[in-house]
């Protein structure tokens, strides 16, 4: 069965620090695609980046940068130098190749960055 | 593009009333999809629209929930009759078919408090 755990609920820090969010993911499937979203307190999901499971490559955007790892079922997600507007609750989710492609979201971590 | 469309922003009943909530998904979406997130955990997926078609219901309380999507475009679901528990925040989600796991586009949702 699929699971999505983020082990850290609330993450406070404060402007400028780096921040790690963490996510371990658990499926059966050789064929997966995880993805991240930020809910800011508007309340819309917003989608941040997808990966399938044959790239392991990491990925920088800006000061957002993911690190996908098969070996530990893990796909970190790193904001370097945040700012106040990185306030919000980002998820983790996990979706198999075809069926219904519906998302498995974990708990999500809520993240405040102080000024 | 103009995104996903969700009303009423919120919504207070009382135990055993009836609610629909409404949703307009983004033009050329040909999946929807119905999330309800309680608070302080991630979004999990009640049904599943491909067009006008049901691709996934399982996690659907059908003795109370309900949903359609007439002619393939704008959805409801609706909660009757609703109970304390069913307190969350419904998020309408769509995406486009054809693009393998591509990622969903999410709205405001509605904010149900059942009291």
């Amino acid at each position: 069965a699929q699971k999505v755990t983020q082990a850290q609920t609330e993450i406070s820090v404060v402007e400028k620090e780096d921040v790690t969010l963490d996510c371990v993911y658990e499926t059966r499937d050789t064929t997966y695609y995880l993805f991240w979203y930020k809910q800011p307190p508007s309340g819309e999901l917003v989608f941040l980046i997808r990966r399938n499971s044959f790239d392991e490559q990491n990925e920088i955007s800006g000061r957002y940068s993911w690190n996908f790892q098969k070996s530990t079922s893990s796909f970190n997600f790193t904001i370097t130098a945040s700012q106040v507007v990185d306030s919000a609750v980002y998820f983790c989710a996990l979706s198999e190749k075809g069926g219904s492609e519906k998302l498995v979201f974990g708990k999500g971590t809520k993240l405040t960055v102080n000024p | 593009e103009a995104g996903v469309a969700q009303s009423p922003r919120y919504k207070i009943i009382e135990k055993r009333q009836s609610v629909a909530f409404w949703c307009n998904p983004i033009s050329g979406h040909a999946t929807l999809y119905w999330y309800q997130q309680i608070l302080g955990q991630g979004p999990k997926l009640l049904i599943q629209f491909q067009n006008n078609g049901v691709v996934d219901d399982s996690q659907l309380p059908k003795d109370r929930f309900s949903a359609e999507r007439l002619k393939g475009v704008d959805s409801t679901l609706k909660i009757q009759p609703a109970k304390l528990e069913d307190s969350a925040v419904y998020l309408c989600a769509s995406s486009l078919r054809g693009r393998e796991n591509s990622p969903l586009h999410f709205g405001n949702g509605t904010r149900l408090t059942v009291t």
